[in-house]
């Protein structure tokens, strides 16, 4: 069975504060998929980052970065100099050999305070 | 950009009614899914479609759902008799190729049974 959790429910932070939001993972798989996804409150979901089991590479992606470790079975997600545009529930989720599903985690509502 | 579209937005519906949500995946993808996100909580998967048959469902994908493609471009989910706890946003995802390639999501259709 694949479990993915996102234990800070509620994050606030000010402008232009750094925050990262953690997400731990289990699966029996060898090979499987990471993933973040960000929904607004518009409601859409919009696809951040895949990342797959064998590249643990910390990834950076402007004000985003994304740090993976397996050891953990962690992939914490970063956003430096946060806005108010940042404001959003973000989802990690996993995708297992096992299947063709995607599992989320509860999601972590971020709000970026002017 | 390519982008999965979903119609209606908004779905109002009486308890025993059929509904039927439509997904216009992006045009060069093959596997295609519906999730479901009962407000406030995570994002569920239902059921994942490749070679117009169903490749895996959730235990939460009963008899009163189905899915189809009728035709090369939509992809469709009917709930045959809405419960009252039908009622979620439904989100259409689409993947190029591969099971473990990215989704991308659709805007989601909320569903609303009264």
């Amino acid at each position: 069975a694949q479990k993915v959790t996102q234990a800070q429910t509620e994050i606030s932070v000010v402008e232009k504060e750094d925050v990262t939001l953690d997400c731990v993972y289990e699966t029996r798989d060898t090979t499987y998929y990471l993933f973040w996804y960000k929904q607004p409150p518009s409601g859409e979901l919009v696809f951040l980052i895949r990342r797959n089991s064998f590249d643990e590479q910390n990834e950076i992606s402007g004000r985003y970065s994304w740090n993976f470790q397996k050891s953990t079975s962690s992939f914490n997600f970063t956003i430096t100099a946060s806005q108010v545009v940042d404001s959003a529930v973000y989802f990690c989720a996993l995708d297992g050999t096992s299947g063709s599903r995607l599992t989320f985690g509860e999601g972590t509502q971020l709000t970026v305070n002017p | 950009e390519p982008e999965v579209t979903q119609t209606p937005s908004h779905q109002v519906t009486q308890m025993g009614q059929e509904v039927i949500l439509r997904c216009v995946p992006i045009s060069n993808h093959l596997y295609f899914y519906w999730y479901r996100q009962i407000l406030g909580q995570k994002v569920e998967f239902l059921v994942s479609f490749y070679n117009n048959e169903i490749s895996e469902k959730s235990e939460i994908f009963d008899d009163q759902f189905s899915v189809e493609r009728p035709d090369g471009s939509n992809f469709t989910l009917k709930i045959r008799s809405t419960k009252l706890e039908d009622s979620a946003m439904y989100f259409c995802a689409s993947a190029r190729g591969g099971q473990k390639d990215t989704q991308y999501f659709g805007p989601g259709t909320r569903l609303t049974v009264l």
